[in-house]
């Protein structure tokens, strides 16, 4: 059964630096999806970037960026020159693509995150 | 931008009690869910659905039922809530155009307290 773990509960970090959030998964697919989300503080939850597992090339959305290592079964969300305002929570999600497991989205703990001024 | 609601935003109900959750899509979208979200847990999926009339089983389906009435309905029902039944629920669909990239659109979420 596939998997998604996310080992940091909570970041905490100064207003315009790097922050990396990490995420492992586990599944039996050669191909498969990744996606992070995030929540904000009002319970919103929107979608942020999304990686194929069979593209190489890291993805970028906006300040946003993907640090994917398919051997190692990780996916890592980077946020560069953080604001106050991407304090959330981020999840990291995954959906296989066999048959069985249809249009299901299997989501990590969670990592909250707070950007100091 | 697709929109989801969710209604009602907060309930509370007593053990044994009957509860309906209801979500309205009005995007078009062929694919709605339903989880919920409690602490150290992230979001875990109750039940879907690929359109009107289906259903299918998620990862924590003891204790709830669905029905998908319409393209833009999906309801979830709580028969006999428990305790263990308090959580935050949130609804969400995605576009079947998109296949499994397509990302969800969730709704604003339903907290529910069983006393």
């Amino acid at each position: 059964a596939q998997k998604v773990t996310q080992t940091q509960t909570s970041i905490s970090v100064v207003e315009k630096t790097t922050v990396t959030m990490d995420c492992v998964y586990e599944t039996r697919d050669s191909s498969y999806f990744l996606f992070w989300y995030k929540q904000t503080a009002s319970g919103e939850i929107v979608f942020l970037i999304r990686q194929d597992s069979y593209k190489k090339e890291n993805a970028t959305v906006g300040h946003y960026s993907l640090n994917f290592q398919k051997p190692k079964s990780s996916i890592g969300l980077i946020i560069t020159a953080t604001q106050i305002e991407d304090s959330a929570v981020y999840f990291c999600a995954m959906r296989e693509t066999n048959n069985n497991a249809g249009a299901k989205l299997t989501f990590g703990g969670g990592t909250r995150l707070t950007v100091r001024p | 931008e697709a929109a989801v609601t969710q209604s009602p935003r907060n309930k509370v109900t007593v053990t044994g009690g009957n509860v309906t959750l209801s979500c309205r899509q009005t995007n078009s979208h062929n694919y709605m869910y339903w989880y919920r979200q409690d602490t150290g847990h992230g979001l875990r999926l109750i039940h879907y659905s690929y359109g009107a009339g289906n259903l299918q089983i998620g990862d924590v389906p003891d204790g709830y039922k669905a029905t998908r009435t319409t393209q833009e309905d999906f309801f979830l029902l709580l028969e006999l809530a428990s305790p263990s039944q308090t959580s935050l629920y949130f609804c969400a669909s995605s576009d079947a155009l998109g296949g499994l990239y397509a990302e969800q659109f969730f709704g604003p979420g339903t907290r529910l307290t069983v006393l």
